[in-house]
Parts: C-alpha cells; structure tokens; sequence
C-alpha cells in the first residue's frame, strides 16, 4: 500500500466549478501535512499546510481528519490557470512524502 | 522568498558517462538538502538526504555508488549520476531547508536527465 494515495484523475471541469480533491494517509505517526501544486515539467510549489482545525486561503479549503487519515482540497470558482497536478504530501520527520498528485484540467 | 536553483535545468548524456547535477540556495544557508527523482506521471520519491558537512543518507534502493552526493558548504550540493543508463532518465529535483527539524523545503527547477 502506498504511503500517500490520491486519486490520479484527471479531473476536468468548467471555469467557475467547485472542485474537491481527497487523499488518504496510511501512517498514523505523520504530524504535517501540505498541498503542493505541480505545473508540467516544473518543481512542485507549495499551496498550502493543512490544519485539524481547517484551513481557508481565498478560493482553496484544506482540511485534514487525523481519525480517517484524510486530508482534502477544496477548490471553489476555479479559473483555467487552476490546471495543474496538486500533490497531497505529509511528513512525520523533516522528509517529505508525496502522493503521485490529481490533475485538474479546467476548461473555458 | 527562498531561491533554489539547478543547473543544468536540461542535459542529454550518453549511456555510460556520468552527469553532474547542481543545486544551490541563493539567499540562505541549506543545513539539509534532499535530492528526489520524479518519473513520468509518477510521485515525486526522496532519493537521498544531504547535510552539509556529513555523509548523505539513501533511501532504501537507491545505489550510492551511483548517485554520489556531495555537500560541500551550506549553499550548495551535487548529484552525480555515474555510468548513466537510459533507465536513470528521469525529472531530477533537489530542495532545500534552512533549518533542521523544519518541514519547509524550497524546490530547485529540477533537471531533465536524458540518457541515450
């Protein structure tokens, strides 16, 4: 079983969509948790940490079960620049952990 | 923000020769560096983590003796890929962090390794 599994996608949807994307964790020992965007061909860049309590930054919505060993996106009005591959990436050490990432492909 | 840069971003090598991979932090000092390797439509994996001064450490089945790693002072480390083999073709990025025991990592460009 892989350590960080998402669903590859892709997922395409219309400028404007509201669009979840969810990933499961398989060691309950990970303490940090992160959303990573990665554009084709180029390093992934951080979007966002992922909090118990939830966490909203403009248009994305992280949150992260600890119970399920779930952690989720939420992307609200999404814009064609939106299309991408997001990462779900956890870490209990000062490596990281990354999961093969969903594809978003947002469409006019 | 924090700057990582790789170079080359992009090198096309001949089966058997060996490629030098650079990464440096531009604007601070790098205690650890991680080299990871990213295969087409596939996670990013860890390679190997490097601290400057010290040996690196490999993740498990990752040769050594085939990817050599150096981190010679706080901003900079090398990945050489030894007789290189068209199966070590691969998306090559390395990442840095300004403090030990931090989860923030800064992510070089990456490198496109080509081996023919």
């Amino acid at each position: 079983r892989k350590e960080v599994e998402q669903d590859p996608g892709p997922f395409n949807v219309p400028e404007g969509a509201t669009v979840a994307f969810n990933c499961t964790y398989s060691n309950s020992a990970s303490q940090s948790f992160f959303w990573y965007r990665q554009d084709c061909r180029k390093e992934p860049k951080l979007l966002m940490s992922v909090y118990s309590s939830g966490n909203e930054d403009g248009r994305f919505t992280a949150q992260l079960n600890r119970a399920s060993q779930y952690i989720s996106l939420l992307i609200r009005d999404s814009k064609l620049s939106d299309s991408a591959t997001y990462l779900c990436v956890v870490s209990n050490t000062d490596k990281l952990i990354f999961g093969t990432g969903t594809r978003l492909q947002v469409f006019p | 923000g924090a700057v990582v840069s790789q170079h080359p971003s992009r090198v096309i090598c001949k089966s058997g020769t060996s490629v030098k991979i650079e990464c440096r932090s531009l604007d601070f000092q790098a205690t650890t560096m991680f080299w990871y390797r990213q295969f087409p439509k596939q996670s990013l994996m860890l390679m190997a983590t490097s601290n400057e001064g010290s040996k690196a450490t490999y993740e498990q089945g990752v040769e050594k003796d085939k990817f050599l790693i150096n981190h010679a002072s706080l901003t900079l480390s090398t990945l050489t890929v030894t007789s290189a083999h068209p199966e070590d073709s691969s998306f090559y990025i390395c990442s840095a962090t300004p403090a030990r025991g931090t989860y923030e990592q800064y992510f070089g460009p990456g490198t496109r390794l080509t081996v023919t």
